[in-house]
This record gives structure tokens, sequence and C-alpha cells, in this order.
């Protein structure tokens, strides 16, 4: 089976940091993923990692540790604007379809 | 990136009867694929289009429920057969984008079964 455990709810303040993490055990692992998804908006994409390390994006930053199976997504100098739901994912093989994780919901309060 | 347009956007449907969602691509993609979102929760692979064969069905997924049609390389269809309240869902459609490790959605179609 395949299965992507991360934290159901974050709560943090206008400012602040979090760290959103992420471990999977899927049938095949080719690079994690992030998605940010609004409220009846669709998911789109933020960051990818397929080797170990930190990517960084303007104020989010994602990790990977594939011998730990283990990722986190890392958001700085939180907005209200990213009071949302965040997806990590699995590629399992290249040029395929994405595996969801349950997803966090994050808020944003000031 | 890709841009998707989906329809219908929402629906209201009978039990009982079958709805197909369009979704049109504004470039050439090999593979598209169709996600389930039920409220609150996470999105479930349905299946993977490719064009010129036949989907690739996710583990509890079935081509009689969910029969997905690809006739070229910028255009699919996935309808929902026989509904129950339990097909009450967003259905997604997407593809990979031109930097092949990144999914593009269209905006969902919003079904709901009485």
């Amino acid at each position: 089976g395949q299965s992507l455990e991360q934290p159901s709810e974050v709560t943090a303040v206008e400012g602040a940091i979090v760290q959103i993490n992420c471990t999977y055990q899927t049938s095949g692992f080719y690079g994690l993923s992030w998605y940010q998804q609004h409220d009846g908006g669709a998911p789109t994409f933020l960051s990818y990692n397929a080797l170990d390390g930190l990517e960084e994006t303007g104020r989010f930053s994602s990790f990977l540790s594939r011998s730990d199976s283990y990722g986190y997504l890392l958001l700085q100098e939180l907005q209200m604007k990213d009071s949302a739901s965040y997806f990590c994912a699995v590629r399992r093989k290249a040029g395929t379809a994405l595996i969801f994780g349950k997803g966090t919901t994050l808020s944003v309060s000031s | 990136s890709a841009v998707i347009s989906q329809k219908p956007s929402r629906d209201i449907c009978q039990r009982g009867t079958s709805l197909t969602i369009q979704c049109q691509v504004d470039s050439q993609v090999t593979m598209m694929f169709w996600y389930r979102q039920q409220p609150g929760q996470s999105l479930t692979l349905i299946a993977t289009a490719n064009q010129g064969s036949e989907a690739t069905y996710e583990s509890g997924f079935v081509i009689d429920k969910f029969p997905i049609s690809r006739p070229n390389l910028t255009f699919s269809t996935l309808t929902v057969s026989n509904m129950s309240p339990e097909d009450s869902s967003i259905y997604l459609c997407s593809t990979l984008g031109s930097g092949a490790n990144v999914l593009t959605f269209g905006a969902g179609s919003r079904l709901t079964v009485l």
C-alpha cells in the first residue's frame, strides 16, 4: 500500500514561520511535491524535490530526506492569504500522476 | 503552463442518471489525469487517460462506473454513471506541465447527487 501522513491542521499568526511535515510510504518514489489549495479553488503547484536537500522559492522552502521518507514545507513571513490547505504528493515514477496526502489546513490569524 | 478548461463547473443531478465532464487543454499533452475530491478531503486519483489507448484505473475505480474518453491530445471526458449521493464530489482533470514535474489542474466540476 501507500500512504502519506501530514498533520490535519496548523494555526499560526501573521509574520510567523510554520513547518508542515510529510512522511510517505509508497511503492516507488520519483519526487515529493507540495500543492496549495484555497477554498473553492484548484490545487496549485508550490515546489518539487527530487533529491535530498532544501529548495527555496521566495517565502516558501521545501526539504526532502529520501532515506527517512520525509519532507517538509516551510512557510516564512506568514500572511493572511497563506490560509489554505497544503498537500504533499508523491510521484511513483516518471511521467505519472501524483498521489496526494490528506492535506494540512493552515489558518493564519492577525 | 497549460491552461485547462473544465465543464460543467457545477451541476445537481438525480440519482441513477449519468453526467459527462469535459476537459479541454490549450496545448497537446500526452497524459491527462482525473481526480476526485470529496468535501474537505484529499485528491484521489481515478484514472490516467492516454490518447489512443484505454484509460488506466486506480484501485477502487472501474470503467463501467467512470468511463473515460481521450479522442485527441487536447481533450478528455469523464462520465460518472448511475450516480448515487456518494458520488457527490468535485472532479478535477489535470495534466503534466512543460516542466514534467508540475501538475496543472482544471477548476473542477462540483457534482451534487440528490
